[in-house]
């Protein structure tokens, strides 16, 4: 069946720094969602890519999909401590629906 | 925005009792629900898909004697863990989306301890 992975696992980043998170799908994706859990929280949804090649924006966030929709990256700029997390994406199975979920990024920062 | 409820938050229960966690669509109708488990530090897994008015449907590996699953209205999933073990101790999520083009909103989550 369809896997989503996703690397690294872990990322520590100093306060004001860029990283990037990455996403793989062993096979093409109709869409590639994204969603951040806080500590201790639920799954918050942040967006959904469907196009090929598209590149979405959310203030410090960029998450773009690949031209083959098999692909993803959610890049982070200036990294504040509200970024803490874990960020997982997200790809649906063949019934279109269906979410397998990567295994996550967990974020820490350090001020 | 969509907004599910679930409830109880935290649950501590005995071995060997059952307990029913609630998932509510607030705003919009849901037909269809999804539940996961999720493991300390993990990502999260399916463990069913909850269709209203119809049997769920269950991963492999998810015994569905064991965690049953109620959707009888378009608001509404249950999830029932029975004759619960300390193994099943986790954390419980649900999730529905308004339709599609939207992302799913997930509940705020079960912490199940069972002692």
């Amino acid at each position: 069946g369809q896997q989503v992975m996703q690397i690294p696992q872990y990322q520590h980043v100093q306060e004001g720094e860029d990283f990037t998170t990455y996403c793989n799908s062993s096979t093409t994706l109709s869409n590639i969602q994204w969603y951040k859990q806080r500590p201790g929280g639920h799954p918050v949804f942040l967006i959904q890519l469907v196009k090929s090649g598209e590149v979405k924006k959310q203030k410090r966030l960029t998450f773009q999909f690949g031209e083959a929709k098999k692909n993803s990256s959610l890049h982070i700029t200036a990294t504040q401590t509200t970024d803490v997390g874990t960020y997982f994406c997200a790809g649906p199975g063949s019934n279109d629906y269906k979410l397998s979920f990567g295994a996550g990024t967990t974020v820490t920062v350090r001020a | 925005g969509a907004v599910v409820s679930q409830h109880p938050s935290r649950v501590i229960c005995k071995s060997g009792t059952s307990v029913k966690i609630e998932c509510r669509s607030l705003d919009f109708q849901a037909t269809t629900m999804f539940w996961y488990r999720q493991f300390p530090k993990q990502s999260l897994m399916l463990m069913a898909t909850s269709n209203e008015g119809s049997k769920a449907t269950y991963e492999q590996g998810v015994e569905k004697d064991k965690f049953l699953i109620n959707h009888a209205s378009l608001t509404l999933s249950t999830l029932t863990v029975t004759s619960a073990h300390p193994e099943d101790s986790s954390f419980y999520i649900c999730s529905a989306r308004r339709g599609r083009g939207y992302g799913y909103t997930f509940g705020s989550g079960t912490r199940l301890t069972v002692v």
